[in-house]
């Protein structure tokens, strides 16, 4: 089974409406992140929470609500979708420890399209 | 504020060939570099981790080096193999935003028989 998973993999939805994307993880990590990609901006950090009472805006949080329901579980919620919120939406998990050797786990990705 | 850029954007070569992808970045006080690739439904995966204090890391055909002082990292594969196609990605995590990457735009690879 995969270490951090996304559901769902694929969503199409409308304008206006409300939507939840959902990531769990099975490796004990403290740590988790919600990322999106648009082709040739790279990733961008929209959210992040370093344990279950620690929730960050990232870079993009505008538009964007998170919950972390527990360790393991980290939602994302787009309150009223709009067309530019399609992209390609990521998870990831990292363990606290080093900086210097900090580095992230990622899951396989949703695909939103807001029509 | 951190900036991450990488050249070439896209990058076609024969298989066997030896090849550079570059990374730059504009804030030098960093706690690593990081080189991901990027499979098409499946992810990023770690492929290289650089610390601040190191020079470079090397993981079977891929070797990662880090110019901290002129803002530089290439990712450097040898012998090229199709299976090599994907998308690098770049990541950098600065000294004054622990634990968050900023990513550079990726270099698409394709490396045909």
């Amino acid at each position: 089974d995969a270490d951090v998973t996304q559901t769902p993999r694929n969503r199409i939805t409308k304008t206006g409406k409300r939507i939840m994307l959902e990531c769990s993880q099975t490796k004990g990590h403290d740590r988790m992140y919600w990322y999106r990609q648009d082709p040739g901006l790279g990733l961008r950090l929209i959210y992040y929470s370093f344990d279950v009472k620690d929730i960050n805006k990232g870079e993009i949080s505008d538009g964007y609500s998170v919950s972390r329901q527990a360790q393991a579980k980290f939602s994302l919620s787009l309150e009223s979708a709009i067309p530019n919120q399609t992209a390609l939406y990521f998870c990831a998990t990292s363990p606290k420890g080093l900086a210097e050797v900090d580095t992230q786990y990622f899951g396989p990705g949703t695909r939103l399209t807001v029509l | 504020k951190q900036e991450v850029t990488q050249i070439p954007a896209a990058l076609s070569v024969p298989e066997g060939e030896n090849l550079v992808l570059n990374c730059s970045f504009t804030d030098s006080a960093i706690y690593n570099l990081q080189w991901f690739r990027q499979d098409p439904g499946k992810g990023l995966t770690s492929l290289l981790l650089i610390q601040s204090s190191q020079r470079e890391q090397t993981s079977g055909r891929l070797n990662a080096s880090l110019d901290k002082s002129s803002g530089r990292s290439t990712l450097y594969i040898a012998a090229s193999q199709p299976g090599d196609s994907a998308t690098y990605l770049c990541a950098v995590m600065s000294g004054t935003s622990y634990g968050k990457l900023t990513f550079g735009q990726g270099t698409i690879l394709t490396v045909h028989p």
